[in-house]
């Protein structure tokens, strides 16, 4: 069964600090997906960044970025220059192709930036 | 345009009563889920739509919980007998057709059973 891990449950940086998420996953499967959606304290969850198994190439998106590796079963995610807006409960959650798509999330990392 | 909608945003209700969850998806967006987000966890799959058949029903907890689609658009999930443990916050979400797309997901039914 599938299983993903977010070991960090709260962090707490201070404004422009660099900031990284851990994210481990467990899968049987050779095809499936990984997600990270950010929850703010309105709560509505937002779509940051979806990879396929196939597709370890990191990604960079302005201060965001991503580092996925199979060998560790990782899809970490970095904020570079952290703001207080950053601040919000982060989830890494994955869904296997076979397996009707649904998503299986983490227990989500709290992120407090300080100003 | 639209985002998924959820309604009520807030329901409290006895325990032993029977509530209605709605969710209205992105219009064109053909896979449905509910989640359930207990307070300080990741939400947990309930039950997920491909056009109007219930795909997978393997996470509702148990047959108190149900939850329909009938024409294959606005989903309803239906809790009977409700039970103080029921208390969570509901999410709906909807993706579009093809390969596993990102689920967008509406605000949320928060329900506490008192």
């Amino acid at each position: 069964a599938q299983k993903v891990t977010q070991a960090q449950t709260e962090i707490s940086v201070v404004e422009k600090e660099d900031v990284t998420l851990d994210c481990v996953y467990e899968t049987r499967d050779t095809t499936y997906y990984l997600f990270w959606y950010k929850q703010p304290p309105s709560g509505e969850l937002v779509f940051l960044i979806r990879r396929n198994s196939f597709d370890e190439q990191n990604e960079i998106s302005g201060r965001y970025s991503w580092n996925f590796q199979k060998s560790t079963s990782s899809f970490n995610f970095t904020i570079t220059a952290s703001q207080v807006v950053d601040s919000a409960v982060y989830f890494c959650a994955l869904s296997e192709v076979y397996a009707g798509n649904m998503l299986t999330f983490g227990g989500g990392t709290r992120l407090m930036v300080k100003p | 345009g639209a985002g998924v909608s959820q309604t009520p945003s807030n329901k409290v209700t006895e325990k032993g009563k029977y509530v209605e969850l709605r969710c209205d998806p992105i219009s064109g967006h053909t896979a449905l889920y509910w989640y359930r987000q207990s307070l300080g966890q990741g939400p947990e799959f309930l039950i997920y739509f491909q056009g109007t058949g219930a795909a997978d029903d393997s996470g509702l907890p148990n047959d108190r919980f149900f939850a329909v689609r009938p024409e294959g658009s606005v989903s309803t999930l239906k809790i009977q007998r409700t039970e103080r443990g029921d208390s969570a916050v509901y999410l709906c979400a909807s993706s579009p057709p093809g390969e596993p797309y990102e689920q967008y997901f509406g605000p949320g039914t928060r329900l506490t059973v008192t």
